[in-house]
């Protein structure tokens, strides 16, 4: 069965520096979406993306992100100068959108930590 | 601004009998409801989800229910299983395709 695929599955990084996280999303799907959970808390929304540029994001999405796909298989969300709050499970998920529905598929996460 | 919510933070149940998960939402623009469950280390899987245009959907052992009046949704689950022990994910979302989660209820199914 196609699955999503990330990694690094653990990241540990300095503060200011810059992460980039990967992703594979299933081959036929063609909308793409990077959400995150801090420990203990909801899973929440941060960008989604379409036709090769952003289609959505959300107010935690800020000047620090960025998100491509740099060829046809590959989604990243870059952190450019990470923050002690940027800690969280980072989850890649796409979606074949069929009108309305919107079933989307996540990948098991990036334990991302900011020292 | 917590516009899908579980308040229930943890549910526990005996094998084989109804799970019964709830979530209330505030957004009355939401049109899709989905549940997904989550093991630890892995990704949300989605389970079940109803359009607002149904008050109920089945596959199995789930079915969601859908009260719209209420903005009242629940996932049963009957006969709960073992394996059924996880983090569930109510979730939400209106013509814009991002997905809105609630907190989630963690199920542990006793023997």
């Amino acid at each position: 069965e196609p699955e999503v695929t990330q990694t690094p599955s653990h990241q540990v990084t300095q503060m200011g520096q810059e992460v980039i996280l990967r992703c594979v999303p299933i081959s036929n799907h063609l909308y793409f979406y990077w959400y995150r959970q801090i420990l203990g808390q909801k899973v929440e929304f941060l960008v989604s993306f379409y036709n090769n540029e952003i289609s959505e994001k959300s107010e935690i999405f800020d000047d620090q992100f960025s998100v491509e796909r740099p060829d046809g298989s590959n989604f990243t969300l870059k952190i450019r100068s990470t923050k002690l709050e940027d800690s969280a499970m980072y989850f890649c998920a796409s979606t074949e959108w069929t009108g309305g529905r919107n079933e989307q598929f996540f990948g098991p996460g990036t334990r991302l930590t900011v020292l | 601004d917590q516009q899908v919510k579980q308040n229930s933070p943890s549910l526990s149940v005996q094998e084989g009998r109804i799970s019964i998960l709830n979530c209330d939402y505030t957004n009355s623009m939401f049109d899709y409801f989905l549940w997904y469950k989550k093991y630890p280390a892995e990704g949300p899987t989605f389970l079940i989800s109803i359009s607002s245009i149904k008050d109920k959907n089945e596959d199995g052992r789930f079915t969601v229910f859908l009260n719209k009046s209420a903005k009242h949704l629940s996932l049963h689950i009957v006969p709960s299983q073992p394996g059924d022990s996880a983090v569930y994910f109510c979730a939400a979302s209106d013509r814009d395709d991002k997905i809105i989660f609630g907190k989630g209820t963690r199920l542990h199914i006793l023997p």
